[in-house]
């Protein structure tokens, strides 16, 4: 275990069915990230918070819709995704926003959208 | 736009042998390089990293190589095991607005075989 926990570890869903990916950091960290990671192409980042902060959303579409109710918890609900939203969805956290050297990744959700 | 890229998406060696994986970055002004490991089912996990003001840096049977002049970094696994086996990710720090993000190249795939 790193420290960051994602549940579930897979998932399948639905275009028209809502869901929720949870992340915990038992890290002490005050920085928290989603990526996705699609195959054959680079990991995205798809929205940054800083204590409990939202401070970057990278053109992510609203059907992606992230909450990040304290430092130590971050989920992403999803609701009528596509089936090119299939991935896998990566949470990770660092000490602070200025310590991207130090980041610590889940071991992410699988995601299929049916 | 700037990007983090590798050069070849598998590489295929024996059990003993020494590993190269290597990766091209465009942004001259990038100060701070990462190399990451993926096993299956995992996150990424940070395995090395390497400031600007560095040529080489070594670790543990692996060895970051810098080369500002052609905008190249290397990865070198010596006595290469099969618990190697895994997606290797150069990743670069990009400042944002008022946070560090880390852009990730498209990774390679290492195959060992006994």
């Amino acid at each position: 275990e790193t420290g960051v926990t994602q549940t579930p570890r897979h998932l399948v869903m639905g275009m028209t069915n809502k869901k929720s990916l949870k992340c915990e950091q038992h890290l002490g960290h005050n920085a928290m990230y989603w990526y996705k990671q699609s195959a054959k192409k680079p990991l995205e980042l798809m929205f940054v918070y800083s204590l409990e902060e939202r401070v970057e959303n990278n053109s992510v579409p609203s059907r992606f819709s992230p909450e990040c109710p304290n430092s130590s918890h971050l989920f992403l609900h999803l609701h009528t995704l596509q089936p090119e939203d299939s991935a896998l969805y990566l949470c990770a956290s660092s000490q602070g926003l200025q310590r991207a050297y130090g980041y610590t990744f889940g071991s992410g959700t699988r995601l299929t959208v049916v | 736009g700037e990007s983090v890229g590798l050069h070849l998406p598998t590489l295929s060696v024996q059990e003993g042998d020494n590993s190269i994986i290597n990766c091209a970055y465009s942004n001259s002004a990038s100060d701070y390089f990462i190399w990451y490991k993926q096993e299956s089912g995992k996150g990424p996990q940070f395995i090395i990293d390497i400031r600007s003001n560095m040529d080489k840096r070594q670790g543990q049977r692996v060895t970051v190589l810098l080369n500002k002049t052609v905008k190249h970094l290397s990865l070198q696994i010596a006595a290469t095991q099969p618990g190697d086996s895994a997606v290797y990710f150069c990743a670069e720090i990009q400042m944002n607005t008022g946070f560090q993000k880390l852009v990730f190249g498209t990774g390679t795939r290492l195959l060992v075989s006994p």
